[in-house]
């Protein structure tokens, strides 16, 4: 693995289902982030991790939830999905003891609810 | 709050140089960063500013201005490639944790 990935690639999911999107990054990051994009939007921040152990919420959290068992793992997990989450999720990663730092994204995941 | 603004889409042709605004209001504001996103793809970084005045990546130079607010992305010398959206992101520092705020991007057409 070199850099960040995600897992699927693409889902189309039953409204009321249970969903999990993983993000695996090999760049020993201490920060991870969820964001979903939707047309005609920037990013907007679901969960952060600043280290492995603990989680955060960002701007969009309802809906979502997040854990971080270890540094290089941070999955995203929809417990109902309903249509208002389809969306494209990128995954991110920092070096979070660089308060200048650069993100680096996953490919994303592009999810549809129906 | 959080709040960012720039511009929706900007055309310009092969060559020339374009300028893309970005003016916020955030609490916490620690720098500004810059991010390309082409279609279908993920955002990749650009540049970062933290102080005042002008930071140069070859083509791309992204300047920042703390007591305006304000900062803007300048391309010069356009390539058909640069089509693409950029986002501006401001990085807040939170209870010494850095989160991210993004713009709603810019969508810039290059023309032949």
């Amino acid at each position: 693995i070199a850099g960040i990935t995600q897992a699927p690639t693409s889902q189309i999911l039953a409204a009321g289902r249970r969903m999990t999107l993983r993000c695996t990054q090999d760049m020993r990051h201490n920060a991870m982030y969820w964001y979903r994009q939707d047309l005609g939007l920037g990013l907007r921040l679901i969960h952060y991790s600043n280290t492995a152990g603990t989680t955060g919420k960002g701007e969009v959290p309802d809906g979502y939830s997040v854990s971080r068992a270890n540094t290089d793992d941070f999955p995203l997990t929809l417990a109902s999905a309903v249509p208002s989450q389809t969306s494209v999720y990128f995954c991110a990663s920092s070096d979070a003891g660089d308060l200048g730092n650069e993100q680096f994204f996953g490919p994303g995941t592009r999810l549809t609810v129906l | 709050g959080q709040s960012l603004e720039q511009p929706s889409e900007v055309t310009a042709v092969e060559g020339a140089i374009v300028q893309i605004n970005c003016t916020y209001q955030t609490s916490g504001f620690y720098g500004l960063s810059w991010y390309q996103q082409h279609d279908g793809g993920a955002p990749t970084f650009l540049s970062y500013n933290a102080l005042d005045g002008l930071e140069e990546t070859g083509r791309f130079s992204s300047f920042l201005s703390r007591s305006d607010s304000y900062g803007y992305l300048l391309l010069q010398e356009l390539q058909m490639k640069d089509s693409a959206s950029y986002f501006c992101a401001v990085t807040a520092l939170t209870r010494n944790f850095n989160k991210f705020y993004f713009g709603s991007g810019t969508k810039l057409n290059v023309k032949p």
